[in-house]
């Protein structure tokens, strides 16, 4: 069956580094992958979409890669700040027709002062 | 652009009891989707559907779950009777396109607690 790991359960880093979160899927032929930001008692924000023939997508501070050999992608968030602490989760859609998002558990980052 | 509204905020409910949500999604989104979220986990689909007619349903417990979307625009979500693992937070979604390649706009969705 189809199966997407966010290796993380969380992660903390310091203010100002780059936060780097792994996305890992099996068994898919994703057309494309989306990040989503989501925040407590709030539903997911959609950040960066990235398909599967691009290797990497940029938005601000947030860089998207995405290497379908060995079925991975890594969301990057650069001069990290406090105000990024969130949830972030990584979903795929595995077929450009009528397919809804499947989505990983998510990676908690907390960006330390 | 007004998002996607959601009602009630919060719910508790004995178990064995009916509830029902509600969703009005983005105005000329064509898709919607009903999702689950137990604490913890990533969203799971519960129902997809294409103006009102449903595209996926696979995931939905049939025996006690139900979902329309009547004229193609605001949807229901219903449990009944609900067990104590129903207790998650119920995400409505909307796409412009069943693609979803604009991304979906989510709901800040409905916290259910069974007791």
């Amino acid at each position: 069956s189809q199966k997407i790991e966010q290796n993380s359960e969380a992660l903390n880093i310091q203010e100002g580094k780059t936060a780097t979160l792994t996305c890992n899927y099996t068994n898919y032929s994703p057309a494309y992958l989306q990040w989503y930001r989501q925040d407590p008692g709030r539903g997911p924000v959609f950040l960066l979409l990235i398909r599967e023939n691009e290797k990497e997508k940029r938005k601000e501070r947030l860089k998207v890669t995405f290497d379908t050999t060995l079925k991975q992608s890594l969301f990057h968030i650069t001069a990290s700040q406090p105000a990024d602490s969130a949830t972030y989760l990584c979903a795929l859609v595995y077929n450009s027709g009528n397919t809804p998002l499947v989505f990983g558990k998510g990676t908690r980052l907390s960006v330390i002062a | 652009e007004a998002g996607v509204a959601q009602s009630p905020r919060y719910k508790i409910i004995e178990k064995r009891q009916s509830v029902a949500f509600w969703c009005n999604p983005i105005s000329g989104h064509a898709t919607l989707y009903w999702y689950q979220q137990i604490l913890g986990q990533g969203p799971k689909l519960l129902i997809q559907f294409q103006n009102n007619g449903v595209v996926d349903d696979s995931q939905l417990p049939k025996d006690r779950f139900s979902a329309e979307r009547l004229k193609g625009v605001d949807s229901t979500l219903k449990i009944q009777p609900a067990k104590l693992e129903d207790s998650a937070v119920y995400l409505c979604a909307s796409s412009l396109d069943t693609a979803g390649g604009d991304g979906y706009t989510f709901g800040s969705g409905t916290r259910l607690t069974v007791v």
